[in-house]
């Protein structure tokens, strides 16, 4: 498919574990974007990347979580020593260079920390 | 502190009228609002924007309204159809910091025949 894809789609996790979420963004697209949903809430913005730029990493809540993008494309978020307020559908999305807002997001994954 | 509140979590409408979605927003700085309409199992999508300058922006059967003054914005579907049917989130940008865009809650409308 041309959309942005997220792996895995669900992922059970044990408290203290790491974990690691997986990106492709739509071919092309220099613009990524991570956030996240707890039940009940909006979407949290965690972090940015734009093209070579150095991320906005401002929204990241603690330093257990991490995030990289390799080679301008696929981007990697970790969260390590995993805690059960992690739990949550975390979301990616893309966009072209001429617009600064995300516009094509993919289906999430689901985070549960038991 | 919710910066972006949509205070109707449902909205129910027969197939054929008016869906009115509602959204309030705290910061008179934002100047730049989205609608993303979200199906089950699947990121949100793009829907419409608006830009602090407008108070009006239509794209076929969806309008958004803004009213700077009572930090209101909403948005008119017209005419409802099935297809519809989805969790609607209203969102606020400062252009100039556009990626940490907040998000409300989403409402979730259903259409009914």
């Amino acid at each position: 498919g041309a959309g942005v894809s997220q792996s895995p789609s669900n992922k059970v996790t044990e408290k203290g574990k790491d974990v690691e979420l997986r990106c492709d963004p739509i071919s092309g697209h220099t613009a990524l974007y991570w956030y996240r949903q707890s039940l009940g809430q909006g979407l949290e913005f965690l972090i940015y990347f734009q093209g070579n730029s150095a991320p906005d990493k401002s929204g990241l809540p603690s330093d257990r979580f991490s995030a990289e993008r390799t080679g301008g494309s696929v981007s990697t978020l970790t969260i390590q020593r995993t805690q059960q307020e992690d739990s949550a559908v975390y979301l990616c999305a893309s966009s072209t260079d001429g617009n600064p807002t995300p516009r094509y997001f993919g289906p999430g994954t689901r985070l549960l920390v038991l | 502190d919710q910066q972006v509140k949509q205070n109707s979590p449902s909205l129910s409408v027969q197939e054929g009228r008016i869906s009115i979605l509602n959204c309030d927003y705290t910061n008179s700085m934002f100047d730049y609002f989205l609608w993303y309409k979200k199906y089950p199992a699947e990121g949100p999508t793009f829907l419409i924007s608006i830009s602090s300058i407008k108070d009006k922006n239509e794209d076929g059967r969806f309008t958004v309204f803004l009213n700077k003054s009572a930090k209101h914005l909403s948005l008119h579907i017209v005419p409802s159809q099935p297809g519809d049917s989805a969790v609607y989130f209203c969102a606020a940008i400062l252009y100039s910091s556009a990626s940490k865009i907040i998000f409300g809650s989403g409402t979730r409308l259903s259409i009914r025949p």
